[in-house]
This record gives C-alpha cells, structure tokens and sequence, in this order.
C-alpha cells in the first residue's frame, strides 16, 4: 500500500486478555517505531527497529509489553494480561532512515480499549 | 536525559488572531521536526529545521531554530479553523537517534 497500514482500527478486550497489533510500514522503510497516546496527550515512544540492530525497546512500559519485526517488514506489538491502563491509541510509524532530514510516516492508529 | 518542553499545553484562540508555540530542550539538538496531528489522525510532518538560526515558512506558519540549537518555535499568523490540533515538537539529538516527541500543544481555533 501506499502508506503506513495498521490493524484492527479499533479492539476493544476484557482485562487479562493478551492482544496482537499489527503494523505494515512504507515498503523499503527500515525504521519503524511504536508510540502509545493516551486520551488527549503526546505521543509516548515504545520502541524503534532500525534495520537489522537490536531493537531499542528503552520505552516499553512494562514486560506485558513485546514486539517484533519480521523480515525486516510486518512488526506485531503484544500486549500480554491487559490492564485497563493500557487503554490508548497505538501509532505505528515508518521511515526510510535516520539522520537529519528524515521524515516518519504514520498510520491511523489502534485503539484499544480494557474493560 | 534529555529534557523537552512544548508550551503552552493548551491554547485557544479567536480566528484571525496570531500565535506562537515553544520546543524547549536541555540539550542541543542536531534537527528538529514540527508535527501536526489532526483528531483521529497520526501526526503529519510539517517542516525540518536543521540549521541554528534558521527560518522557514509555510504559508502562514513561520518556524525558527534557535541560535543555540536547544529551542525552536513555530508562529502562525491569522489563524484559521483548520489550524485546530496537536503540534509536536520532535528533535533529534544526533543523526542515527530515535524519534522522541514532546508533550505537544494542543491549538484550538474559534470561528
């Protein structure tokens, strides 16, 4: 597709439940980041991929919180034993590198909703 | 760490009137990116700055680096109802660092 492609737009589970949220980046983006934004507030990092290195997982906000990115491409966020805290909208974004100029393209979101 | 500092939080305003929103870091910064997110939308990159001192403008949006590389701002003149939404702030400390976004201003503008 032509953008960054995130699925479901919207889950909503009972709390205890794991989740898997889907991202599909930009084709030939090799960075790609997951941001959390809770109900009216600012983009909280989660964790970046960049290439082939050792994801850079310093914003996850506890261990129920994993993800992974195959081929370089797809990346799934688990959210293992929900808490109602964890209701927000999901980000997903891509970019084609880093440095200076770089521009991150994201999707529409997930939002997730605990009950 | 790195501190960073968007201000003000929140502002709403009169259509036609001027603004400006602040970035405000501890640390130098190596570029910096204006974002706007509209409801139910993810953010949109708006401008790069990567020069201190530097000065770009978007139509009526006009955005400033500052001398010292650890703040920038972004004014806009009369605004309109479609500059209603979240403005963030993103810097990047060096070339190869993850995208970190401040807190944001949330701009409300009143027909």
């Amino acid at each position: 597709g032509a953008g960054v492609s995130q699925s479901p737009s919207n889950k909503v589970t009972e709390k205890g439940k794991d989740v898997e949220l889907r991202c599909d980046p930009i084709s030939g983006h090799t960075a790609l980041y997951w941001y959390r934004q809770s109900l009216g507030q600012g983009l909280e990092f989660l964790i970046y991929f960049q290439g082939n290195s050792a994801p850079d997982k310093s914003g996850l906000p506890s261990d129920r919180f994993s993800a992974e990115r195959t081929g370089g491409s797809v990346s799934t966020l688990t959210i293992q034993r929900t808490q109602q805290e964890d209701s927000a909208v999901y980000l997903c974004a891509s970019s084609y590198d880093t440095g200076p100029a770089t521009e991150a393209f994201f999707g529409q979101g997930t939002r997730l909703t605990v009950v | 760490t790195q501190l960073l500092e968007q201000s003000p939080q929140f502002l709403s305003i009169q259509e036609g009137e001027n603004l400006t929103v602040y970035c405000n870091s501890s640390s130098v910064f190596s570029s910096l990116q204006w974002y706007r997110q509209e409801p139910g939308e993810g953010p949109v990159l708006l401008v790069t700055v990567v020069t201190g001192g530097e000065v770009k403008k978007l139509k009526r949006l006009t955005f400033q680096f500052g001398d010292a590389r650890k703040d920038s701002s972004l004014h806009i003149t009369a605004a309109q109802p479609g500059d209603t939404g979240l403005y963030l702030c993103a810097p990047l400390y060096s070339s190869a660092s993850k995208i970190i976004f401040g807190s944001g201003t949330r701009l409300s503008i009143r027909p």
